[in-house]
């Protein structure tokens, strides 16, 4: 199974302040004879299930905050939220499906400093 | 708009079964993959199943292979997971998600709790 790595495993950020989350996969997840990485990013507020946010590396869900931002290719990865506001208080998941199963981070709690 | 509404959690002994349901409305369910997904109490998510649209086709992790068996009914809107040989390590909220390998949609999730 490809592992997937996140890091740190928790961030303190001030409000107003960017925040950067990082995922590396043990293997490559990206496709080439389309050309898109197979990884996506979930937001998971306390108590409630998660909420997809990214897919293929770098591509907004409809109605996502555009502080929110997705980069990277092949295994290394980045979430970027841009000028932190109190509702993004959550625990954040990277996702790959290049391989089955697909596989999860550990996840990366972020909070308010 | 989507909803997906999980039941059938609750505490079962070890190497008991369980079956969880998942009623889904606001989005034509013939249409897409769906797969289950759980989470162990304060840990990550970890898939579980999916299953085609039509059930002809069906994935499973490693780990419930064999335990556990993913059905739909198109007709009722409907999704279910049939898990028996019940360990502890399986005690977990149980989130029912649209998708294949990429969730967009999940419910609240239902918790099967694994324990004498």
């Amino acid at each position: 199974d490809i592992v997937m790595t996140q890091s740190p495993d928790s961030l303190a950020v001030a409000l107003g302040e960017r925040a950067t989350i990082n995922c590396k996969s043990s293997q490559s997840v990206f496709y080439s004879s389309n050309n898109q990485n197979y990884l996506n990013w979930y937001q998971q507020k306390p108590g409630q299930p998660p909420k997809l946010i990214i897919y293929r590396a770098s591509t907004r869900e409809s109605g996502v905050p555009d502080r929110f931002s997705g980069s990277g290719s092949g295994t290394d990865f980045t979430l970027t939220i841009t000028s932190l506001q109190p509702e993004d208080v959550a625990v954040y998941y990277c996702q790959q499906y290049y391989g089955i199963p697909c596989t999860f981070g550990q996840g990366t709690k972020l909070e308010i400093k | 708009e989507v909803q997906l509404v999980g039941s059938g959690g609750g505490l079962v002994q070890p190497g008991g079964s369980l079956r969880l349901s998942c009623a889904a409305s606001g989005f034509s369910f013939s249409s897409y993959w769906m797969s289950w997904v759980r989470q162990a109490p304060g840990k990550g998510l970890e898939w579980v199943a999916n299953i085609k649209q039509d059930g002809s086709e069906k994935n499973y992790v490693d780990s419930v292979k064999g335990r556990f068996t993913i059905s739909r009914d198109n007709a009722k809107n409907s999704l279910s997971l049939q898990i028996t040989s019940l360990r502890a390590e399986d005690t977990a909220i149980y989130y029912c998600t649209r998708g294949r390998w990429t969730q967009d949609f999940w419910g609240q999730g239902t918790l099967v709790t694994v324990s004498s």
